[in-house]
C-alpha cells in the first residue's frame, strides 16, 4: 500500500487566496483525519470523518475552514480565505476498521505558508 | 478535557545512553497508548503502542505503563544520533480517538 497520500507538499499563497488540500487514505481505513501542526500549538485535530461522515468539526477555527469527503478514498480540506496565522503544516492521517482509537497512520502532510 | 502532558525539551542525551521519555494523562479510563516519532520536516510514525500496565520490550524501545499514577513512559537504549526526533505520546479509550502531547524534542550527541 502506498500509505496516506497527501497534496500539494507545499502550498505558496497571497492572504485573502482559496487553498485547497487534498488527501487519499489508506485502502480499507474507515477513518480520516485533519490536523494542523504548529511550533506554538502543537499537533491539532480538526475534524475527523467515519465511513466519510463528518464526526467531530470542534477543532476547525472557524468559518473560513471546510472539509468534504465525498468518497471513500478523497478528502479535501478548503481555507477560504486564507490568512497569515493559517501557515502551518496540514497532515491528514487514516485509520482502520477496529474503532476510532486504533492507530493512525500519517500522510507527509501540506506545508501552507500564506503570504 | 482529556489533557496528555509531556515535557517539551528539549532532552539531551549522549550517544550510547538511556534516554527516558515520560508522559502524564488525565482520563482515568484511558485504555490505549501509542508512542509516535516524528523527524524534523516528516510525519509521525508510530514505534510503540501499550495496552497494560507493566514493560512492554521492541528492540531498543520500553514502553512502561503505570495506570495507577496516570503515566507512560518510553525509554530508548544504547541511544543513537539517528534516534534524534520529536516523540509525541498518544492516549485514549474504546470508541474515542487518540489525544495527542505536545511531544518531546530528544537530542542524542555523539
Amino acid at each position: 500500500d502506498a500509505g496516506v497520500i497527501q497534496s500539494p507538499r507545499h502550498e505558496v499563497t497571497e492572504m485573502g487566496q482559496e487553498v485547497t488540500l487534498r488527501c487519499k487514505p489508506i485502502s480499507g481505513h474507515d477513518y480520516l483525519f485533519w490536523y494542523r501542526q504548529t511550533m506554538m500549538r502543537g499537533l491539532e485535530l480538526l475534524i475527523y470523518f467515519n465511513n466519510n461522515v463528518p464526526i467531530d468539526d470542534s477543532g476547525m477555527p472557524e468559518d473560513r475552514f471546510s472539509a468534504k469527503m465525498p468518497n471513500a478514498s478523497f478528502s479535501t480540506l478548503k481555507i477560504q480565505p486564507s490568512e497569515p496565522r493559517d501557515s502551518a503544516v496540514y497532515f491528514c492521517a487514516s485509520s482502520g476498521a477496529g474503532g476510532a482509537e486504533e492507530t493512525q497512520y500519517f500522510g507527509p502532510g501540506t506545508r501552507l505558508l500564506v503570504l | 478535557q482529556k489533557e496528555v502532558e509531556q515535557n517539551s525539551g528539549p532532552l539531551s542525551v549522549p550517544e550510547g545512553a538511556i534516554a527516558s521519555l515520560n508522559c502524564t494523562y488525565s482520563d482515568r479510563g484511558s485504555q490505549s497508548f501509542f508512542w509516535y516519532r516524528q523527524y524534523s520536516g516528516k510525519s509521525p510514525e508510530l514505534i510503540m503502542s501499550i495496552y497494560s500496565n507493566g514493560d512492554k520490550e521492541d528492540g531498543r524501545f520500553t514502553a512502561q505503563l503505570n495506570k495507577a499514577s496516570q503515566y507512560v513512559s518510553l525509554l530508548i537504549r544504547d541511544s543513537q544520533p539517528s534516534d534524534s526526533a520529536t516523540y509525541l505520546c498518544a492516549v485514549t479509550r474504546l470508541g474515542y480517538i487518540p489525544t495527542f502531547g505536545r511531544g518531546t524534542s530528544l537530542i542524542v550527541h555523539p
